[in-house]
């Protein structure tokens, strides 16, 4: 019963470096979402899918790119990483073909920027 | 744009107490309404959501709250704190448009449970 697993848990960067999340679903949602949580500040979204092959803008976008190449797998890069994305970034996924459809999430990936 | 505010980032209370944490929303259309709970380190798990079928609403770990379209207020409660419900709780609100099932969260609220 795995439900939303995120790869991997904890990572530190150097400013300027790239990398790339890794997040999973097995029950065959169709809606994919990252957040980004601060203290403080709640989850902001930070892009969404719809749907295989779909990506949107959410609410903090910049400086973040993602794929939904496979239904069950979104994944979200940093480019160029910044030390303001340092933060703790959740997946989370829905049913989505009917509303309203909570949405399930993963335990998070701790990530530093120094 | 449609919005939560919860009052009070910290709210501590004895075992045994009443909990009351509060959310009011702001939505131009009736919205549908979450609260998640979030423990250390660990991701967010549903509470318990409202769809307008019941303005009172009863989630899991013996909470419940109660939609108040004329104070525009989702507030959770729980009739008596345990030591388990330590945890960060969030509002959430998602747009009745199908389709579009963003969620946007409140700040959070840290609750305390004093022994």
């Amino acid at each position: 019963n795995a439900g939303v697993t995120q790869t991997p848990k904890f990572r530190v960067l150097k400013t300027g470096q790239s990398m790339t999340l890794l997040c999973a679903q097995d029950m065959n949602h169709e809606y994919m979402y990252w957040y980004r949580q601060d203290p403080g500040m709640g989850l902001r979204l930070i892009h969404y899918s719809v749907g295989e092959g779909t990506t949107a803008k959410g609410e903090v976008p910049d400086g973040y790119n993602v794929s939904r190449l496979k239904k069950q797998n979104f994944l979200l890069g940093l480019e160029s990483a910044a030390p303001s994305q340092t933060s703790v970034y959740f997946c989370a996924s829905s049913y989505g073909l009917t509303a309203p459809q909570p949405q399930h999430f993963g335990d998070g990936t701790r990530l530093s920027i120094l | 744009a449609q919005s939560v505010t919860q009052l009070g980032s910290h709210v501590s209370v004895s075992e045994g107490a009443l909990v009351l944490l509060r959310c009011n929303y702001s939505s131009s259309v009736p919205p549908y309404l979450f609260w998640y709970v979030q423990y250390p380190n660990q991701g967010l798990q549903l509470l318990l959501k409202y769809t307008s079928a019941a303005t009172l609403v009863k989630g899991i770990n013996g909470f419940e709250a109660e939609f108040k379209k004329s104070e525009t207020s989702f507030h959770l409660t729980k009739p008596s704190a345990h030591m388990s419900d330590a945890a960060e709780y969030f509002c959430a609100v998602s747009d009745r448009s199908f389709g579009n099932e963003k969620l946007t969260f409140g700040t959070g609220t840290r609750l305390t449970i004093i022994p």
